[in-house]
């Protein structure tokens, strides 16, 4: 069965470094997202992609995070300069349309030192 | 906007019932209810769409009241392995997108 995957599993940063998530979505997926988790706490959305564009973002999704999918598979998250508080699991996510189950990757952990 | 459920924790001994509710003042077009294990990604279990159907899943079930904007997860004769964060996802179309939130989540523990 097709997976959504990421990496890295585990990506640790000192404050105000750039960081990449990357993400390889299944294939016939057109929606893609993006969700924190904080530990301990619920799945928060950031932002939302459809047809190589954001369609959705949160107010989580400030000027520091960016998302692209520069190659047609690939699907990253950005943090342009990392706070603490940007510690967290981040989870990229899939689906074939609205209404359609979501398939989640098994998460990035970032911790910011 | 996100949804709210209760309870927020539940523990139950192996073969007994729960159940999980969500509700949103959003008029909803759908509801999702996915399980998280401690350490893993969220896995889908359903989603029902608006309609007030019922879905069926080995011994979990949940239904969807779209007037009330309310869903509900029933687990019966609980299994060790339903133990697990459940979260439910409302999906309602604000500005020009469908938007989809989770609560903050009923954590389950099913003893032997």
């Amino acid at each position: 069965e097709p997976e959504v995957t990421q990496t890295p599993s585990h990506q640790v940063t000192q404050m105000g470094q750039e960081v990449i998530l990357r993400c390889v979505p299944i294939s016939n997926h057109l929606y893609f997202y993006w969700y924190r988790q904080i530990l301990g706490q619920k799945v928060e959305f950031l932002v939302s992609f459809y047809n190589n564009e954001i369609s959705e973002k949160s107010e989580i999704f400030d000027d520091q995070f960016s998302v692209e999918r520069p190659d047609g598979s690939n699907f990253t998250l950005k943090i342009r300069s990392t706070k603490l508080e940007d510690s967290a699991m981040y989870f990229c996510a899939g689906g074939l349309s609205y209404n359609s189950p979501l398939h989640f990757g098994n998460g990035t952990r970032l911790t910011v030192t | 906007q996100q949804p709210v459920q209760s309870p927020q924790a539940v523990i139950l001994r192996e073969g007994e019932d729960a159940v999980i509710n969500c509700s949103s003042s959003k008029a909803l077009y759908s509801v999702h209810w996915y399980r998280q294990k401690h350490g893993e990604a969220p896995v889908f279990l359903m989603i029902l769409l608006k309609g007030g159907e019922q879905k069926g899943h080995e011994k979990i079930s949940a239904s969807f009241n779209e007037k009330k904007q309310q869903s509900s997860l029933y687990l019966t004769a609980s299994q060790l392995s339903y133990s697990g964060t459940y979260f439910c996802g409302t999906e309602f179309w604000e500005g020009s997108n469908y938007k989809l939130t989770f609560g903050k989540g009923t954590l389950l523990t099913v003893n032997p």
